[in-house]
């Protein structure tokens, strides 16, 4: 069975600190995909990235990077320079493609004070 | 880009009544959607698997009686909840694929379901 695991239930920060968010999966699949949205108040869910399991490499995107690590089952995402408006609850998830079901990770709430 | 849109936005209704939501994906066609629940503070759980032309399929625990899934066209889901009670207050969303191009899940902007 799928599993993700997002241990970090809330962070606290203050503007302009680096900031990871930590994501842990499982599954027995050769072929998956990862993907990180995030939840602002208003309860739409943003689509950040999209990784399949081929492509270990790192993206950045402004101030948003993603670690992907094969060898221990994570795909962190990392904020760098935080800000207020990164405040939101983000949630980490995973589907044996990218057309089906998706299993969600508990979510971290991320608060960024000014 | 592709939009999957719901409707209402929000609802609130008296126990023992039915509520209908719609999930629409606007610019694109979507054999399969998915519905999910999410309580307050808590993650998104699956709650079925929408098919054009077929019946719905259920994940394990959810009541198929209660919640009535219809996709009766390639853009058009609909979830209804029979008979309501205060315990299916949640924050109900849909999501559609988009196979080509980017190959990835839409979600729609959520329906917010009350009951008295």
């Amino acid at each position: 069975a799928q599993k993700v695991t997002q241990a970090q239930t809330e962070i606290s920060v203050v503007e302009k600190e680096d900031v990871t968010l930590d994501c842990v999966y499982e599954t027995r699949d050769t072929t998956y995909y990862l993907f990180w949205y995030k939840q602002p108040p208003s309860g739409e869910l943003v689509f950040l990235i999209r990784r399949n399991s081929f492509d270990e490499q790192n993206e950045i995107s402004g101030r948003y990077s993603w670690n992907f690590q094969k060898s221990t089952s994570s795909f962190n995402f990392t904020i760098t320079a935080s800000q207020v408006v990164d405040s939101a609850v983000y949630f980490c998830a995973l589907t044996d493609t990218g057309f089906q079901k998706l299993v969600f990770g508990t979510g971290t709430r991320l608060l960024v004070s000014p | 880009g592709a939009v999957v849109s719901q409707h209402p936005s929000w609802v609130i209704c008296k126990s023992g009544t039915s509520v209908k939501i719609e999930c629409r994906s606007l610019d694109f066609q979507a054999t399969t959607m998915f519905w999910y629940r999410q309580f307050p503070k808590q993650s998104l759980m699956l709650m079925a698997t929408s098919n054009e032309g077929s019946k719905a399929t259920y994940e394990q625990g959810v009541e198929k009686d209660k919640f009535l899934i219809n996709h009766a066209s390639l853009t058009l889901s609909t979830l209804t909840v029979t008979s309501a009670h205060p315990e299916d207050s949640s924050f109900y969303i849909c999501s559609a694929p988009r196979v080509g191009g980017t190959d990835t899940q839409y979600f729609g902007p959520g329906t917010r379901l009350t009951v008295l």
